[in-house]
C-alpha cells in the first residue's frame, strides 16, 4: 500500500532534550513538508523540500531543523531552542511542481505525531 | 496579503445538506482544496477544484468557485454522523519553489441524529 507513515504517534520531550519525528513516504513524490498544528490555528507550516538534499524554511522554522538524503524520508527535529513544542505534527508529500500542463502538486497527509512536553 | 477565511463552526442534523463555507484573497490561486481531518488523524484530501473551473461534483461532494468573489463552497448531500470532522479549505498559490498552500482554520462539522 502507498502512503505516509509517521512515528511514534505520541512523543514525549523532556525540557532541555531534542526529539526527532520520522516521516516516511512511498508514494515516489519530490516534494515533502513539516507543519504544526495547535488548536483554532490551523496549520503552520515549518519546513519543506522539493528535492533530496535541499530544503527551505517556512513561517515557524525557529526551533527546528530537518535533513533529506533520502528521497522516502523527511525526518524532523524539535530542537530544546523550540520554547513551546505541544502540538500535533502533519507531515505531507506531493509531486513537485509539474511540467505538464495541468498538473498539481496535491499534499497528501501522515497520520500526525502529537508532541508533549514532560 | 495572503488569507483564508472559514466559519468555525456547523451544526446539521443527520439527513440534511451540509454547506461550508470559505473566502479567499489571492486572485492568482491555482488550485482551491478542501481536506477533512477527523479527531486525532491526519489530513484527507476530500476534493480539489482548478480555478478555471466554476463547479465540481464527486458523489455526495459538491464545490462551488465564485471567483469573482473569491468565494468557495463545499456541500455534502445526505450528511451523515461519519462526516462529522473539521474540514480545510486551502488554496494553492505561487510557482515552481515559491508553491504553497494558504489554509483556513478549519470548520468544526457537527452532525446530530
Amino acid at each position: 500500500d502507498g502512503g505516509i507513515t509517521q512515528s511514534p504517534k505520541y512523543l514525549f520531550r523532556k525540557e532541555g532534550q531534542n526529539v526527532t519525528l520520522s516521516c516516511e513516504q512511498n508514494l515516489n513524490h519530490d516534494a515533502m513538508y513539516w507543519y504544526r498544528q495547535d488548536p483554532g490555528q490551523g496549520l503552520r507550516l515549518i519546513y519543506y523540500s522539493q528535492i533530496v538534499n535541499d530544503f527551505q524554511k517556512g513561517d515557524i522554522a525557529e526551533g527546528y531543523s530537518v535533513s533529506r538524503e533520502k528521497k522516502e524520508s523527511f525526518p524532523l527535529t524539535v530542537t530544546s531552542a523550540q520554547k513551546n513544542p505541544t502540538a500535533f505534527y502533519l507531515c505531507a508529500s506531493s509531486h513537485r511542481d509539474g511540467r505538464l500542463a495541468g498538473r498539481q502538486e496535491t499534499q497528501y497527509f501522515g497520520p500526525g505525531t502529537r508532541l508533549l512536553v514532560l | 496579503g495572503e488569507d483564508v477565511e472559514q466559519s468555525l463552526f456547523l451544526s446539521v442534523r443527520e439527513g440534511d445538506s451540509s454547506v461550508i463555507n470559505c473566502t479567499y484573497t489571492d486572485s492568482s490561486s491555482t488550485y482551491l482544496y478542501w481536506y477533512k481531518q477527523e479527531p486525532g488523524a491526519g489530513l484527507q484530501l476530500l476534493t480539489y477544484i482548478f480555478s478555471n473551473m466554476d463547479m465540481k461534483q464527486d458523489q455526495r461532494l459538491t464545490v462551488l468557485l465564485n471567483k469573482k468573489d473569491k468565494h468557495l463552497s463545499l456541500r455534502i448531500a445526505d450528511t451523515q454522523t461519519g462526516d462529522s470532522a473539521i474540514y480545510f479549505c486551502a488554496e494553492s498559490i505561487g510557482a515552481g519553489n515559491n508553491r504553497k498552500l494558504i489554509w483556513g482554520l478549519g470548520t468544526s462539522l457537527a452532525v446530530n441524529p
